[in-house]
């Protein structure tokens, strides 16, 4: 079966650094991905990775270890606005007309405090 | 960047009625589109892929004579909740990704459906 871990819950403070983990275990690996997700809203995209290696993205970036089956997520500087739930999905079943399923991790919900 | 549309972003309506939701991609071609419904304080759950000109594949546990998929053009899939209960009441959100197949999904705004 697949199976997306990610903590439930994180706070830090405004102006820090977190780090979101994601450990996977999917049946087919196309690609990860991490979307943000404000209570109430759809989630946007946020980084992608496919490769081994760091992504940098502004003040997000996002880390992919295939052979361990392991990602994190690196917000810095951090402002209030980054409170949000932020969504490990890993791209694994092949759904046809050149597209893939995603599976999403239950997402880890973020406060940032003052 | 690709956009995502989905409409009405909000239904409240009585038990036993069916609710159709639309979701178009505005500036690509979309052959397969997401459906995915997301209770309070949970992770979004795939309910079926949606192909364009073909049946809807749906998840297990999820009722195709339920949840009606209609793909009738490269830009708009639509979500029929077909007498819709309470228990029917989630959020919705349909998500569609440019080719070629790396490019992420994008998501509509999401449907909030409150059954009464």
């Amino acid at each position: 079966g697949q199976n997306i871990d990610q903590p439930t819950e994180m706070t830090a403070t405004e102006g820090a650094i977190v780090q979101i983990n994601c450990t996977y275990q999917t049946s087919g690996f196309n690609g990860l991905f991490w979307y943000q997700q404000h209570a109430g809203e759809a989630p946007t995209f946020l980084s992608y990775n496919v490769l081994d290696g760091l992504e940098e993205k502004g003040r997000f970036s996002s880390f992919l270890s295939r052979s361990k089956g392991y990602s994190y997520l690196l917000l810095k500087e951090l402002q209030m606005k980054d409170s949000a739930s932020y969504l490990c999905a890993v791209r694994d079943g092949y759904s046809g007309a050149g597209s893939y399923q995603l599976t999403f991790g239950k997402g880890t919900k973020l406060s940032v405090i003052p | 960047g690709a956009v995502v549309s989905q409409h009405p972003s909000r239904v409240i309506c009585k038990s036993g009625t069916s609710v159709k939701i639309e979701c178009r991609s505005l500036d690509f071609q979309a052959t397969t589109m997401f459906w995915y419904r997301q209770f309070p304080k949970q992770s979004l759950m795939l309910m079926a892929t949606s192909n364009e000109g073909s049946k809807a594949t749906y998840e297990q546990g999820v009722e195709k004579d339920k949840f009606l998929i209609n793909h009738a053009s490269l830009t708009l899939s639509t979500l029929t909740v077909t007498s819709a209960h309470p228990e029917d009441s989630s959020f919705y959100i349909c998500s569609a990704s440019e080719q070629p197949s790396n490019q992420p999904q994008h998501f509509g705004d999401g449907t909030r459906l409150s059954i009464l």
